[in-house]
């Protein structure tokens, strides 16, 4: 079945420091990856996607790029703000003809930013 | 607007009541879902709904039963609760895709619903 592992925190940065978040995943066929954030108290928001390999999802300056050869989706962010503490989620779905699969997450890595 | 909402936000209950929560999504969208997120954050699929038919029903209890009375909405109806069934609830939905081909569209997500079950 479809799996995901990243890197759990927390994971504590100054402000304006570069972040990386790794990801890894196991998945049949050709999933698409997601980054989804979650701010303390709310729901889950998308933050970047890519469909295919070497695809860049990019948004409010994070990237994270398809790559296939090491079956990995790692987030980065050039200077991190302290509005950027929440947690963020990697996550995967296939399609397996009958519709659309469900979401398969990584356990989430809570990025805290301090001023 | 909000794209996907639920109700309530909060619901405290005693174990071995029944209650429901409600999702509806505004996005035209094909296919919705819940998932659980238990105390740890971690999240799963429960179930989804595509055109009124159940397409995905993971390892959930029978005592949890979504119903869909149209496209836009996908409730979930819990019975017997207990304490183990304390956790976030979250609905969301994504477009269908045409056909076989193409690659899954992202899903989005409401703002969760906090069972508490004492």
């Amino acid at each position: 079945g479809n799996s995901v592992t990243q890197m759990e925190g927390p994971v504590t940065l100054s402000e304006e420091a570069f972040l990386t978040i790794n990801c890894t995943y196991t998945a049949t066929g050709y999933p698409s990856l997601f980054w989804y954030v979650q701010y303390p108290g709310e729901g889950l928001q998308l933050l970047l996607k890519a469909t295919k390999a070497d695809d860049k999802g990019s948004n409010k300056g994070f990237e994270a790029t398809y790559r296939k050869e090491t079956t990995s989706f790692h987030l980065e962010k050039g200077s991190v703000q302290v509005s950027d503490s929440a947690v963020y989620f990697c996550a995967l779905t296939g399609y397996s003809g009958g519709g659309a699969d469900g979401l398969t997450f990584g356990k989430g890595t809570h990025l805290i930013i301090q001023p | 607007d909000t794209a996907v909402s639920q109700t309530p936000k909060y619901l405290v209950t005693q174990m071995g009541n029944d209650k429901s929560i409600k999702c509806e999504q505004n996005l035209g969208h094909d296919t919705m879902y819940w998932y659980k997120q238990d105390s740890k954050k971690f999240l799963k699929i429960m179930f989804s709904y595509n055109n009124k038919e159940l397409i995905i029903n993971e390892t959930v209890p029978n005592r949890f039963s979504p119903k869909s009375p149209d496209k836009a909405h996908l409730n979930l109806h819990i019975n017997s609760l207990e304490l183990g069934d304390s956790a976030v609830y979250f609905c969301a939905s994504s477009q269908k895709l045409p056909g076989l081909a193409g690659a899954p569209l992202e899903q989005y997500f409401g703002p969760g619903t906090r069972l508490t079950v004492t």
